[in-house]
């Protein structure tokens, strides 16, 4: 059982490029989740999805765009990458619920923009 | 807005001792859930052990267990018989209604 997948594990962007991160988990969630890790802090969230074709704003939306065509899948764009974006980036998923059940992670995938 | 704190920023033991690790949060909302993460070297995020708000008996995931004092807004985690493998960042994390807050970690060492 492959859980929450990300890829790609590490990028490289010069300012002003765009990329798209892709998150896939195969546990029928319907809630997804995109977070940022920065140096010595704790996750912050991006955006999140509470099902096909839904997004939502988080803590720190600014500066991306997400998609939710599928429900196994949640992509994280950045049109154009700034030196503030290098950061490890988290997907995880979750079942429903009031509160939202456990989140499970990905990987990670540290994007380094120069 | 729900806020996450942990006041140990790191921590070091011997192995086979007992640890103790602080968390404290703020909300005003009655049903919740409170997690403690494990964030290893190589990043992975993996759920260490999970409480529900409306049960007063503590969590309990073999080696790991928690004091959750409801009333105080306390969440401490004890690693018991601690191991090597036990090195990590631990992240403290409420969750509400709205979204997984995360406190600010404890970079845990577990020493030879």
């Amino acid at each position: 059982n492959a859980g929450v997948t990300q890829t790609p594990k590490f990028r490289v962007l010069k300012t002003g490029q765009s990329m798209t991160l892709l998150c896939a988990q195969d546990m029928n969630h319907e809630y997804m989740y995109w977070y940022r890790q920065d140096p010595g802090m704790g996750l912050r969230l991006i955006h999140y999805s509470v099902g096909e074709g839904t997004t939502a704003k988080g803590e720190v939306p600014d500066g991306y765009n997400v998609s939710r065509l599928k429900k196994q899948n949640f992509l994280l764009g950045l049109e154009s990458a700034a030196p503030s974006q290098t950061s490890v980036y988290f997907c995880a998923s979750s079942g429903t619920g009031n509160p939202p059940d456990t989140q499970y992670f990905g990987p990670g995938t540290r994007l380094t923009v120069l | 807005a729900q806020t996450v704190t942990q006041s140990q920023p790191e921590m070091s033991v011997q192995e086979a001792e007992t640890v103790t690790l602080s968390c404290t949060y703020d909300t005003s909302e009655n049903n919740y859930y409170l997690f403690w993460y494990k964030q290893p070297p190589s990043r992975q995020m993996i759920l260490v052990i999970r409480q529900e708000a409306y049960k007063q008996q503590n969590a309990t995931e073999n080696r790991f267990s928690v004091n959750f004092q409801k009333a105080a807004k306390s969440f401490s985690l004890k690693i018991s018989d601690s191991q090597l493998g036990d090195t990590a960042m631990y992240f403290c994390a409420f969750q509400g209604a709205q979204k997984l807050v995360f406190g600010q970690g404890t970079r845990l060492t577990i020493n030879p």
